[in-house]
Formats: C-alpha cells, sequence, structure tokens
C-alpha cells in the first residue's frame, strides 16, 4: 500500500516532446506538492495545491502545468521538455506539515 | 525570508563514529523543524522533528534539538552504521499546510 505513488519512475524523452507524471496519494491529505531535486541534490519547490487549488507557484516556466483532478491527485505536465528539466521529479503529501514523498520520477531528456 | 541552512557534504566516516550535521534556520515565525532522510534511488522519508523550543526529535538513534536561542535544530547520533548512508536534509515549516523549506541537503557516507 504506496502512499504517494507516481509514475513513471523513469522518463527517457527528446527535447520537445510534452510529458506527464501522474501523483496519487492514498492518505487523505489536502496538501500536495511537485518538487524539482537537481544533480547536487538540491530540492526546489515547484507547486502546492490544497484541496484542488492552488496555492504555491515558485518561479517555474510556464511550459510546467500541475493538474489537480482531486485532492487525492496532483499531476505535472511539461510541453516542450529542454535539456535542462532534466531531473528528478519528487511529488508529496502532507497534513500537519509532515511530508510524505513518492520515489521519484528520474526525468532525462535527450 | 524563511530559510534552512545545513553544512555541506559530503561527510565521510568510519563505522561507530559520532556524527553531527549542522542546521540553522532563519525564520519570521516559529517553525517546526525536521530532519529528512533520502536513502540511493528513493524518496524523501521523514527521520524525526520537533514542534516547539526545546523539543527533542529522536528516531532509529538520531536526535535533534530544538535550540530557539540559537535557532539551530542539529543532527546527532552516536554510533553510524554503513546502513546510515544517505542524504540528509533539515527542513522547515511555519504554518500547517504551507510549503515546506528544505536545506541544500548533507550526503553522508559511512566506510565499513
Amino acid at each position: 500500500d504506496t502512499a504517494v505513488s507516481q509514475t513513471p519512475k523513469y522518463l527517457v524523452t527528446q527535447m520537445g516532446n510534452d510529458k506527464s507524471i501522474k501523483c496519487e496519494q492514498n492518505l487523505g491529505h489536502d496538501t500536495m506538492y511537485w518538487y524539482k531535486q537537481d544533480s547536487k541534490k538540491f530540492l526546489k519547490i515547484m507547486f502546492s495545491y490544497n484541496n484542488k487549488e492552488l496555492i504555491i507557484n515558485e518561479t517555474v516556466p510556464n511550459r510546467f502545468s500541475p493538474k489537480s483532478p482531486d485532492k487525492a491527485h496532483l499531476n505535472l505536465h511539461i510541453n516542450s521538455l529542454e535539456l535542462g528539466d532534466s531531473a528528478v521529479y519528487f511529488c508529496a503529501s502532507s497534513q500537519r506539515a509532515e511530508a510524505f514523498f513518492g520515489q521519484g520520477t528520474r526525468l532525462t531528456v535527450v | 525570508g524563511n530559510s534552512v541552512t545545513q553544512m555541506e557534504g559530503p561527510v565521510t566516516l568510519s563505522e561507530e563514529a559520532f556524527l553531527t550535521i549542522n542546521c540553522t534556520y532563519t525564520a519570521t515565525g516559529y517553525p517546526s523543524l525536521f530532519w529528512y532522510v533520502q536513502y540511493p534511488g528513493e524518496g524523501l522519508q521523514l527521520l524525526l522533528k520537533a514542534t516547539k523550543a526545546d523539543d527533542k526529535g529522536s528516531n532509529k538513534g538520531f536526535e535533534a534539538t530544538y535550540r530557539k536561542e540559537t535557532t539551530s535544530f542539529h543532527l546527532e547520533k552516536g554510533s553510524v552504521q554503513v546502513s546510515d548512508s544517505a542524504v540528509y536534509f533539515c527542513a522547515l515549516t511555519l504554518n500547517r499546510d504551507d510549503k515546506i523549506i528544505f536545506g541544500k541537503g548533507t550526503r553522508l557516507h559511512i566506510l565499513p
């Protein structure tokens, strides 16, 4: 019973393509996040949703668009992928400030 | 603004050595403080937390005490194991559902 699951785990794609990463949590949390982790392991928040509403949108290119169909899901769609988008993307959910993370999606843009 | 600063890594120790990873924070209010651990190939998982001054969080032999006077939350373990090799992140949050602010992470490598 995975608490926060994201798919796919690995994604290799060419520059210019559009791709999506899906995230689902079965913890009943109201808040979900997307983080980007670069090659140096630095974690940067991208978006946060609370009960399907966007509450945090950090400085992220508008090629990145989150979608929350319901409070258990927060998907990330990326248009016109660039080499610099290569990273590990983590989905997380939280309740009372404690976060639970998915396993990550390693995106490689070639 | 709110931020977390933790010691740069990598930190390399021998098994059974004493570990300290320093973490200090800047916050406009009264944050909750956390240590997360990321094992190779996995997502982050909560290691321990403290929600108010002088609280001590502990788990798996790791401890950290919330020091308001020094705005610190240093992670310690008395005797590390090879299995503790991972990246450790100090973090804070100010509100229940506000964003979690992470430090840059410290990679720990334990030699057998």
